[in-house]
């Protein structure tokens, strides 16, 4: 079975500065995705980021990059100059054919 | 990108009566469905995945007769819960898939949950 590890619970950064969300799992397969989705206090799952197994490069959207280490089954999440509205919860998932699932979560808090 | 809508956003119900909850892809066909349950300061857990006009597929664990999912059409999934207990308390969230369009890759929508607050 596959699992998600976000061995984080809870992530503290002031803002402008930059953070690092870490993420691991576990799988077989050679061929799936990766994401990492924001959940405000809404609860509305926002995608932030997806990475395709199969490529190499990193994954950037704006402030956010990933830093996607296969062998490792490793998949970390960049936020660069952190905004008040970065607050939130932010969940890795590994998804593959049907199948999604999603790591514990971290608590990201940003002090202004 | 896409919407997935759900309804109620929040409903309070008494012990033993049942709930439903409707899932709607507002601006796509969605061939699958999923069902998941979060509970307060956890993780989201796949209860059901549902294709559209055949019987849903439940995750170990999941009562089946508790938690009736039916995915009648395209843009439809609803969620009962039959027998409603205290313990069923949770915060409910459906997401949608639209087909496969040739890509590799087809996008996953989420809607905006729904909270059950079983009395």
């Amino acid at each position: 079975a596959q699992t998600v590890t976000q061995s984080q619970p809870e992530m503290s950064v002031q803002e402008a500065e930059t953070v690092t969300l870490s993420c691991t799992y576990d799988t077989s397969e050679s061929d799936y995705y990766l994401f990492w989705y924001k959940q405000p206090p809404s609860r509305q799952m926002i995608l932030v980021i997806r990475q395709e197994a199969y490529k190499q490069q990193n994954a950037t959207e704006n402030r956010f990059s990933v830093n996607f280490q296969k062998a490792a089954k490793s998949f970390s999440l960049k936020i660069s100059d952190s905004q008040l509205g970065d607050a939130a919860m932010y969940f890795c998932a590994y998804r593959i054919y049907n199948d999604m699932r999603f790591g514990a979560g971290t608590r990201l808090t940003v002090k202004p | 990108g896409a919407v997935v809508s759900q309804h109620p956003s929040r409903v309070i119900c008494k012990s033993g009566t049942s709930v439903k909850i409707e899932c709607r892809s507002l601006d796509f066909q969605a061939t699958t469905m999923f069902w998941y349950r979060q509970f307060p300061k956890q993780s989201l857990m796949l209860m059901a995945t549902s294709n559209e006009g055949s019987k849903a597929t439940y995750e170990q664990g999941v009562e089946k007769d508790k938690f009736l999912i039916n995915h009648a059409s395209l843009t439809l999934s609803t969620l009962t819960v039959t027998s409603a207990h205290p313990e069923d308390s949770s915060f409910y969230i459906c997401s949608a898939r639209d087909p496969p369009s040739g890509a590799t890759y087809n996008e996953q929508f989420f809607g905006p949950g729904t909270r059950l607050t079983v009395l």
